[in-house]
């Protein structure tokens, strides 16, 4: 069956990227989308945005031009890229797959803070 | 942009009520609704799609219905398994509702 493994710092510096990886078990990472949500401490979910496997990407209009979204399908793998860091973006951070615009499978996520 | 309003915020219930849990939209968002539960320190799972279909593996006691602006999400039977978080997630633009937390009374 197929499982995602978030990797990456978690500890970023105000300023700086935050970046992470997803690597996709047990199937290939085409053919469907792949997606980034977060949750800070105590709250809620937030989309960050996705990557569908034909090249189009989107994201949420929140986090205006700080993301890219990028796969590597050599890796089997997702990527996440955040510039500009602040301690807002402190979260528990989820890649998932996503399918006719449902989240069916996630990861177990990774906790990033945001702090110098 | 479509703003997804659940309530309550939290319920307080015990084992084996009938639990629902409403979502209600900013403006019509036709049946693409879907539904996910969450535990404490764990991933969230997705229980319903397109309103009433029930992913595979979930218990049969979880039903989801609704149109146009509101829909809800109804525990026929509530286990011990089921008090968690649940969360409703609107197709466009992929926004989540608050989330409800179901706890014991």
């Amino acid at each position: 069956q197929v499982q995602l493994q978030e990797s990456g710092p978690g500890l970023v510096k105000p300023s700086e990227t935050l970046s992470l990886t997803c690597t996709v078990s047990g199937g290939p990472v085409g053919r469907y989308s792949w997606s980034w949500i977060r949750q800070p401490p105590g709250k809620g979910l937030e989309w960050i945005g996705f990557f569908y496997y034909n090249g189009t990407t989107n994201h949420n209009p929140s986090l205006k031009s700080r993301v890219a979204i990028s796969v590597d399908t050599s890796k089997n793998q997702f990527s996440l890229s955040l510039n500009s860091a602040t301690a807002a973006d402190t979260a528990v951070y989820y890649c998932v797959r996503g399918v006719s615009y449902v989240f069916d499978i996630w990861g177990q996520g990774t906790m990033v803070t945001v702090s110098s | 942009d479509i703003q997804m309003t659940q309530s309550p915020s939290t319920l307080s219930a015990s084992v084996g009520d009938r639990v629902t849990i409403t979502c209600r939209a900013s403006q019509s968002i036709s049946g693409w609704l879907a539904w996910y539960q969450q535990k404490p320190g764990k991933a969230p799972k997705l229980l319903i799609y397109k309103t009433s279909s029930l992913q595979t593996g979930v218990p049969s006691r979880f039903s989801g219905s609704g149109s146009g602006t509101e829909f809800t999400l109804t525990i026929s039977s509530l286990q011990p398994d089921d008090f968690a978080t649940y969360y409703c997630q609107h197709y466009n633009n992929y926004s989540f509702g608050q989330g409800t937390k179901v706890e014991i009374k």
